[in-house]
């Protein structure tokens, strides 16, 4: 069975804190993404990877980087965590570099306090 | 622009076929149509795609309109846990530098089985 995981369901961090959002797939998929969601604003693409080491802009990276050091992990990072980004995070991966069909982890509920 | 138009919300039966549209009249000659849905609390999940040909896998049907403007997706027997947020996304199937490869979802529609 193809499998997204996500390091944590729930996370609180205070305002300024860095922040580390993992994410891991078993399927040996070539591209990588990190989306939020929000209320009334659906998912929104932050980053995404399609190999290890590059990644590519998505459409809201403001104040997130991200890293891949190996093909099975891609690494959301919030290098100054503020209350704006309290949101549902959600990683998927996809076999194809057109991302068709994208398998979504559980998503990380993150709140800054 | 929204690229896909779909109900806010639907109730079905139990054992009844749920039906939910979709409006893509400005779908391309290279773009598919793309359901997923989320299920409270887990992360949205595929279910079927097509470019202009009916589908069908285990878990749906997706009916698509000879002019390709508007499609339906059909749960042929739909039971509780058929209860979430279906999403319909206009998406280019084509590899390309990098402009492609993100589902752009929207508000969905809301579905609820009833018991």
């Amino acid at each position: 069975d193809v499998k997204v995981t996500q390091s944590s369901r729930y996370l609180v961090k205070r305002t300024g804190e860095k922040v580390f959002l993992e994410c891991v797939q078993d399927m040996d998929h070539e591209n990588m993404f990190w989306y939020r969601q929000d209320p009334g604003l659906g998912l929104r693409l932050i980053y995404f990877s399609y190999d290890v080491k590059m990644k590519e802009k998505g459409d809201i990276p403001e104040g997130y980087s991200v890293s891949r050091e190996k093909k099975e992990r891609f690494s959301l990072i919030l290098e100054s965590a503020s209350t704006n980004q309290t949101s549902m995070y959600l990683c998927a991966s996809s076999l194809d570099r057109a991302g068709n069909e994208q398998f979504f982890g559980p998503g990380t509920r993150l709140t800054v306090l | 622009d929204a690229k896909t138009t779909q109900p806010t919300s639907m109730d079905c039966a139990e054992g009844r076929a749920a039906n939910l549209p979709c409006n893509h009249s400005t779908i391309s000659g290279n773009e598919y149509v793309y359901w997923y849905r989320q299920i409270h609390s887990q992360g949205p999940q595929y279910i079927i795609h097509g470019l202009k040909n009916n589908e069908t896998n285990e878990m749906a049907s997706l009916i698509i309109t000879e002019d390709r403007k508007s499609s339906t997706l059909i749960l042929p027997h739909a039971t509780l846990r058929d209860t979430a947020v279906y999403y319909c996304i206009v998406k280019s199937a084509i590899e390309s530098n990098f402009g492609n490869e993100k589902l752009t979802f929207g508000t969905g529609t809301r579905l609820t089985i009833i018991p």
